[in-house]
């Protein structure tokens, strides 16, 4: 029972690299969500997807880029990474939209840029 | 800019008491309320999603109610035990933002129930 799968689980990369954060989820959902959790902070929505080949921006989107070529995978990139995005990273899928179901998350990828 | 605050952000009780935890939202102009247990180094786990339409939505010994009127929500548990502790996120889907799936999360309050 996967269900929402991220790897890594924990990263350190130095200021300018670039790195991709896997997630992929085998329950057949359409959404795919990314977001980001800074420290004693809520979630904020970074890129989702609402299906294979579309994707939209969310709240802070901006450094990042999102591809969903499949179902079940939805890759996050950092191109440049900066300080400002060391950050907790989670993952979430659904059925159907935020409107109509809970998201199932998974537990994250912990990311620090130095 | 819809704005969710949870009071207190942290509560430590003795196992077996009833609580509340606190969330509320600026905007009453929300499609759904949803509560989020969060156990540490874990993502969240749905609790309860209250439709717009909706006054509560139940699961076990959890009670979620939603007064959009005041711009509020309350998560009840009942009988608390030390499998509860975590930290506790609500979240508003807020209508007024561009596209559905704007999710408006509050900071958490970390419940710890002590044996």
């Amino acid at each position: 029972n996967a269900g929402v799968t991220q790897t890594p689980k924990f990263r350190i990369l130095k200021i300018g690299q670039s790195m991709t954060l896997q997630c992929t989820q085998d329950m057949n959902h359409n959404y795919m969500y990314w977001y980001r959790q800074d420290p004693g902070m809520g979630l904020k929505l970074i890129y989702y997807s609402v299906g294979a080949g579309i994707t939209d921006k969310g709240e802070v989107p901006n450094g990042y880029n999102v591809s969903r070529s499949t179902t079940e995978d939805f890759p996050l990139r950092l191109e440049l990474a900066a300080p400002s995005q060391t950050s907790v990273y989670f993952c979430a899928s659904s059925n159907q939209g935020a409107r109509y179901q809970p998201q199932h998350f998974g537990d994250g990828t912990r990311l620090s840029i130095l | 800019k819809q704005e969710v605050t949870q009071i207190p952000a942290a509560l430590s009780v003795p196992e077996g008491e009833n609580l509340v935890l606190n969330c509320s939202f600026t905007d009453s102009a929300i499609y759904n309320l949803q509560w989020f247990r969060q156990d540490p180094g874990k993502g969240l786990t749905s609790l309860l999603l209250i439709q717009s339409s909706q006054r509560e939505q139940t699961s076990g010994r959890l009670n979620a109610s939603l007064d959009k009127s005041s711009g509020r929500s309350t998560l009840y548990i009942a009988a608390s035990q030390p499998g509860d502790s975590a930290t506790y996120l609500c979240a508003a889907g807020d209508r007024a933002q561009g596209g559905s799936e704007k999710l408006v999360f509050g900071k958490g309050t970390k419940l710890t129930v002590n044996p």
